[in-house]
């Protein structure tokens, strides 16, 4: 079965220090990953994927995640966090064996402090 | 293009009441899906459609929920009877030829 993992609930930065919110995955075939973001009292909203192709892709709002396909992760990274940036992060990935339907990691909490 | 519109977008009912969630997908999306989400359950995928027929509806806690979708450009979720633990917020993302998810602003649900 299809799952992705997210392996902390929350994760802590200082303003203009480096983020990594952290994902992990388990796919039979080649993975189609996403990242979501989603702010207080808002849906969700996309911030990049990867479905082939370079391992380092970009995204909105500065974001950037490495695919490595050995470890099994597709981890998010920012190289300087803004206090905006402070949001609940999802990892998912396209389950292809059912329609395409997206399966979620349950989230991380990033918080930036000034 | 307005995004995927929900409505309303706050509800408070009482136990035993009918509730009915709706939603307007992006033009020219194949796809919708209903998610809800709660702090202790996370984000669970309740139903999905493809080209307004129901595909996966496994994620359905009861009979209670029903869930339609009679044209391109409208999907409804009902709850009957509503119960205090059917409070949540409830999503509706759909997806079109790119492979990604555009979510609705959710409708928050209070049964009380």
């Amino acid at each position: 079965a299809q799952s992705v993992a997210q392996p902390e609930d929350q994760v802590n930065v200082a303003e203009g220090n480096p983020l990594t919110v952290k994902c992990t995955y388990s796919v039979s075939g080649n993975p189609y990953l996403f990242w979501y973001v989603q702010y207080p009292n808002r849906g969700l909203q996309f911030l990049l994927k990867y479905i082939t192709g370079d391992n380092l892709v970009k995204g909105s709002y500065g974001f950037e995640a490495e695919f490595n396909k050995s470890q099994t992760s597709f981890h998010l990274k920012k190289p300087s966090a803004l206090v905006s940036d402070s949001a609940l992060y999802f990892c998912a990935v396209r389950d292809m064996a059912q329609g395409g339907k997206l399966i979620f990691g349950q989230g991380t909490e990033l918080s930036v402090k000034p | 293009d307005a995004g995927v519109i929900q409505s309303p977008r706050h509800e408070v009912t009482e136990m035993g009441q009918e509730v009915t969630l709706r939603c307007k997908p992006i033009s020219g999306h194949d796809y919708l899906f209903w998610y809800r989400q709660t702090m202790m359950r996370g984000l669970e995928l309740l139903i999905y459609f493809n080209n307004n027929v129901p595909i996966d509806d496994s994620g359905m806690p009861e009979d209670r929920f029903s869930a339609k979708m009679p044209n391109a450009s409208f999907s409804t979720l009902k709850i009957q009877p509503s119960e205090p633990r059917d409070s949540a917020v409830y999503f509706c993302a759909s997806r079109g030829p790119k492979n990604i998810q555009y979510f609705g602003a959710g409708t928050r649900l209070s049964v009380l």
